[in-house]
C-alpha cells in the first residue's frame, strides 16, 4: 500500500520561515510533488522533485532524499496569503498516467 | 485560457439518484484524473485516463464510472448515489503526469 505522513497543522508568523515535512512508504517511487490549496479552492501545483536535492522557485523550495523516503517544502518570507493547506504527493508508478497518491495535508496558519 | 472546467459547482442529490459530473480541459493534455476529497483529508484517486478511449480504475472506483470519448472531456458518472459519496470532486489534467492542473471542484451532498 501507499502511505504518506505530514504534520496536520503548522503555525508561523509573517516574515518567518517554515518547513513542512513529508515521509512516505510506497510500493514505487518516481517523484514527490507539492500542492497548495486555499480554503474552498482547487489545489495548485507548486513543485516537483524527481531526484535528490533542493529545488527553488521564488520563496518556495522543495527538498527530496530518496534514501530516507523524505521530503520537505520550505516557505520563506511568509506572507498572510500563504495561509493554506499544503499536500505532498508521490508518483508511485512509471506508467504514462503518472498516478499520484496524496498525503492528508498540512494546514499552515500565518499570523501577523 | 480556461484550463480545467468542472460543472456543476454544487449539487444536492437524493439517495439512489444518479448524475454526471462534467470535466473539460482546453490544454490538449492526454492525462486526466478524477479525485475526491473528504473534509480534512487528502485526495483519493477514483479513475484516470491516458487518452481518448482509455480509462482505468484508481484507488476508490466503486459507485462511479467514466468515459473518455475525446481528449477534452472526461465525465464522471455516479450511479445510485449514497451518503458515502458526499464529497468534493476534483478533475485534473496533466501533459506529463508530473504536475496536475485541477478544476475548481464540484461539491456534492447526498441526502
Amino acid at each position: 500500500g501507499q502511505s504518506l505522513e505530514q504534520p496536520s497543522e503548522v503555525t508561523a508568523v509573517e516574515g518567518a520561515i517554515v518547513q513542512i515535512n513529508c515521509t512516505y512508504q510506497t510500493s514505487g517511487f518516481y517523484g514527490l510533488s507539492w500542492y497548495q490549496q486555499h480554503d474552498g479552492g482547487a489545489p495548485t501545483f507548486l513543485s516537483y522533485n524527481g531526484l535528490d536535492g533542493l529545488e527553488e522557485t521564488g520563496r518556495f523550495s522543495s527538498f527530496l532524499s530518496r534514501s530516507d523516503s523524505y521530503g520537505y517544502l520550505l516557505l520563506q518570507e511568509l506572507q498572510m496569503k500563504d495561509s493554506a493547506s499544503y499536500f505532498c504527493a508521490v508518483r508511485s508508478d512509471n506508467t504514462n498516467a503518472g498516478k499520484s497518491t496524496f498525503g492528508d495535508g498540512t494546514t499552515l496558519t500565518v499570523k501577523p | 485560457n480556461a484550463g480545467v472546467t468542472q460543472t456543476p459547482k454544487f449539487r444536492i442529490l437524493k439517495i439512489g439518484q444518479s448524475m454526471t459530473l462534467q470535466c473539460t480541459q482546453d490544454m490538449n493534455h492526454n492525462y486526466m484524473y478524477w479525485y475526491r476529497q473528504d473534509p480534512g483529508m487528502g485526495l483519493k484517486l477514483i479513475y484516470y485516463s491516458v487518452g481518448a478511449g482509455i480509462t482505468d480504475k484508481g484507488e476508490v472506483p466503486n459507485g462511479y464510472n467514466v468515459s473518455r470519448s475525446t481528449t477534452e472531456d472526461f465525465p464522471l458518472r455516479l450511479e445510485l448515489a449514497a451518503p458515502s459519496q458526499t464529497s468534493v470532486y476534483f478533475c485534473a489534467s496533466s501533459s506529463d503526469g508530473y504536475g496536475y492542473t485541477f478544476g475548481s471542484g464540484t461539491r456534492l451532498t447526498v441526502v
